[in-house]
């Protein structure tokens, strides 16, 4: 495997239901980003972890729960969900260089997404 | 402040013909703008990328032009082929709170539609 990869690519849960997505990087990153893609929308970050630390929270509803337990996975639990949430949910992943220059890493390197119906 | 306008919505034209996409942004710590190119199915790929120090920046036929005092960037493609029909995103990114991460701002989207 090369890049980013995801699973499930597609995913149909009810509003009950409780379900992961799972994010894997093979690119030897140490950031890790969720992002959603809704039509006609720019892309939502969602998350950010860098060096498996969570380092942003973008107001994200609760029923959205990250966890990253090493720089190369990355999971969204689900939960309850609405409707609404339905999307494209996207992981990315970015080299951070911790430099005193702060030029950090803008490259991010995407998956090809979960497609996530909400029932 | 963080928004980053993109426009058109969509774009048709012919095989051969130029391509154009802008953006605006009006946050002035932005010192990153990459472009991304989304294929059905598939996440976004960065295509090209440009720093605020240059006004152009060129990889085959894709162009960036970047205007900083108006705060304005644009993709150009030129002899556009059917293959260059995708979404393409404008992103802007800036280092939010002293972090060491690039966080990115993204523009809506522009469906473009080449025609043979």
């Amino acid at each position: 495997e090369t890049g980013v990869t995801q699973t499930p690519r597609h995913l149909v849960m009810g509003m009950t239901n409780k379900k992961s997505l799972k994010c894997e990087q093979h690119l030897g990153h140490n950031a890790m980003y969720w992002y959603k893609q809704s039509a006609k929308k720019p892309l939502e970050l969602m998350f950010v972890y860098s060096l498996e630390e969570r380092v942003e929270n973008n107001s994200v509803p609760s029923r959205f729960s990250p966890e990253c337990p090493n720089s190369s996975h990355l999971f969204l639990h689900l939960h309850t969900l609405q409707p609404e949430d339905s999307a494209l949910y996207l992981c990315a992943s970015s080299q951070d260089r911790f430099d005193v220059s702060g030029t950090g890493s803008y490259e991010q390197y995407f998956g090809p997404g979960t497609r996530l119906t909400v029932t | 402040q963080q928004q980053v306008k993109q426009s058109p919505q969509s774009l048709i034209v012919q095989k051969g013909g130029i391509s154009i996409i802008n953006c605006a942004y009006e946050n002035t710590a932005f010192d990153y703008f990459p472009w991304y190119q989304q294929f059905p199915g598939k996440g976004p790929a960065l295509l090209i990328a440009i720093r605020p120090d240059v006004s152009e920046k060129k990889e085959g036929r894709f162009t960036i032009s970047f205007n900083k005092s108006a705060k304005q960037f644009s993709l150009h493609i030129m002899d556009s082929q059917p293959g260059d029909s995708a979404t393409y995103f404008c992103a802007a990114g800036a280092h939010a709170g002293g972090t060491s991460y690039g966080k990115l701002t993204f523009g809506q989207g522009t469906i473009l539609t080449v025609h043979p």
